[in-house]
């Protein structure tokens, strides 16, 4: 495609829901990358892939928090029992190789009520 | 463990005015330097240096490396409303490691 697209643009969960959010990178790049960005902050880093390979996963804030490539192009990133604090925008990136800028989609903005 | 700090948080000027962003960074295993402006949206990108000393260009725009004193500066000429915005700075590694922003309003 043309761009980073991800969905669902806006998703709002109960406290407790379980939630996934889709991100459909640039065709050909191989790294992608999901950050989480509160309100007035900048994005914080969750977790890098290379390809189908799950290079980095330190900033994921725990264990509820999944992500995964399997094919290596489309990736999702599961949070499991929501809560409050999960609320954010969710930002995917993607770039054509290892080093180079990378390109974000519009985000999925998050709210757990 | 990896830092990268922008200043000012926020600044407010009038158009017409010449503005420079900070960047100040520790991290190992530097490979690059991006700047990004972020909007209502998604972050667009700007410029990626890698080198210390060699300037980058773009219209008004334009942004350095100093890799022995571990900072950037982007400097935007002659501001305009339309360059109201979140910078954000951000050092590649294998990935990209954010600064906070700074916040940039461009009063008429």
């Amino acid at each position: 495609g043309a761009g980073v697209s991800q969905s669902p643009r806006y998703k709002v969960a109960k406290r407790g829901q379980d939630v996934a959010l889709r991100c459909d990178p640039i065709s050909g790049h191989v790294s992608l990358f999901w950050y989480q960005q509160a309100l007035g902050q900048g994005p914080e880093f969750l977790t890098y892939f290379q390809n189908e390979a799950q290079l980095d996963k330190s900033g994921l804030p725990s264990d509820r928090f999944f992500a995964e490539r399997p094919e290596g192009s489309v990736s999702t990133l599961k949070i499991q029992r929501t809560q409050q604090e999960d609320s954010a925008v969710y930002l995917c990136a993607s770039s054509f190789r290892q080093g180079l800028e990378a390109f974000f989609g519009q985000g999925t903005r998050l709210t757990v009520v | 463990e990896d830092k990268v700090v922008q200043s000012p948080l926020s600044l407010v000027v009038h158009e017409g005015d010449t503005v420079t962003l900070n960047c100040s960074y520790e991290v190992t295993n530097f490979r690059s330097l991006l700047w990004y402006k972020q909007e209502k949206k998604a972050p667009t990108f700007l410029f990626m240096l890698t080198s210390s000393g060699i300037e980058k260009k773009s219209g008004r725009l334009s942004s350095i490396l100093d890799k022995k004193e571990l900072f950037s500066i982007l400097n935007i000429t002659a501001t305009q409303t339309g360059d109201s915005a979140v910078y954000l700075c951000a050092v590649g590694l294998n990935d990209m490691r954010f600064g906070a922003g700074t916040r940039l309003t461009v009063k008429p």
